[in-house]
């Protein structure tokens, strides 16, 4: 019964490639999130998406792109990874209010 | 909230006593803070919130102080307990659905038995 779940858990991949990280929450949200943690434990925010809304946090690259098949899904696909994409990265999700549910996270290494 | 620096903050605490973690933002028109435990490997788990309107809430072991004049959120953790141990994460928002949360920086507490 796990409420946001990530896939895959931990990807290790070269440098130049194209990868995506998928997310799906069975808690009837209208809104999830991606926010990436940094080796310090930064946590930031990327991108929201609301009923195919998308707000951009305006810091994060280009090569950055979340899709959203449908409602409990907001997948984030990442082209030509840097070294310094390699993070920790978590989907979350929230209802009409404004407390988030994280997934367990995706930990990303680029080689 | 606002980011500490480089290095986590570590709050030790010994078992049974109780912890209070800080927090200072910036934003003078957030309207809705949240504290969030992560422990390691895991993703970030709801602890409490609190809403402008508010200066104090409690839960379970747990109280959320705002004070809106100098941006300052604080977490007590009443009898803390070795599975307290874990990064602590203060959040704000202006408010609304959808709206983005400014995560501060993160305190480590480490519960001694």
């Amino acid at each position: 019964d796990t409420a946001v779940s990530q896939t895959p858990k931990y990807l290790v991949t070269q440098m130049g490639n194209d990868k995506s990280i998928k997310c799906e929450q069975n808690l009837g949200h209208d809104t999830m999130y991606w926010y990436k943690q940094d080796s310090k434990k930064f946590l930031k925010i990327m991108f929201s998406y609301n009923n195919k809304e998308l707000i951009i946090n305006e810091t994060v690259p280009n090569r950055f792109s979340p899709k959203s098949p449908d409602k409990a899904h907001l997948n984030l696909h990442i082209n030509s990874l840097e070294l310094g994409d390699s993070a920790v990265y978590f989907c979350a999700s929230s209802p009409h209010t404004d407390t988030q549910y994280f997934g367990p996270g995706t930990r990303l290494t680029v080689l | 909230g606002e980011s500490v620096g480089l290095h986590l903050p570590t709050l030790s605490v010994q078992e049974g006593d109780n912890s209070i973690i800080n927090c200072a933002y910036s934003n003078s028109a957030s309207d809705y803070f949240i504290w969030y435990k992560q422990e390691s490997g895991k993703g970030p788990q709801f602890i409490i919130d609190i809403r402008s309107n508010m200066d104090k809430r409690q839960g379970q072991r747990v109280t959320v102080l705002l004070n809106k004049t100098v941006k300052h959120l604080s977490l007590q953790i009443a009898a803390t307990q070795p599975g307290d141990s874990a990064v602590y994460f203060c959040a704000d928002s202006p408010g609304g659905a959808g709206n983005m949360l400014t995560f501060g920086g993160g305190t480590r507490l480490m519960v001694k038995p």
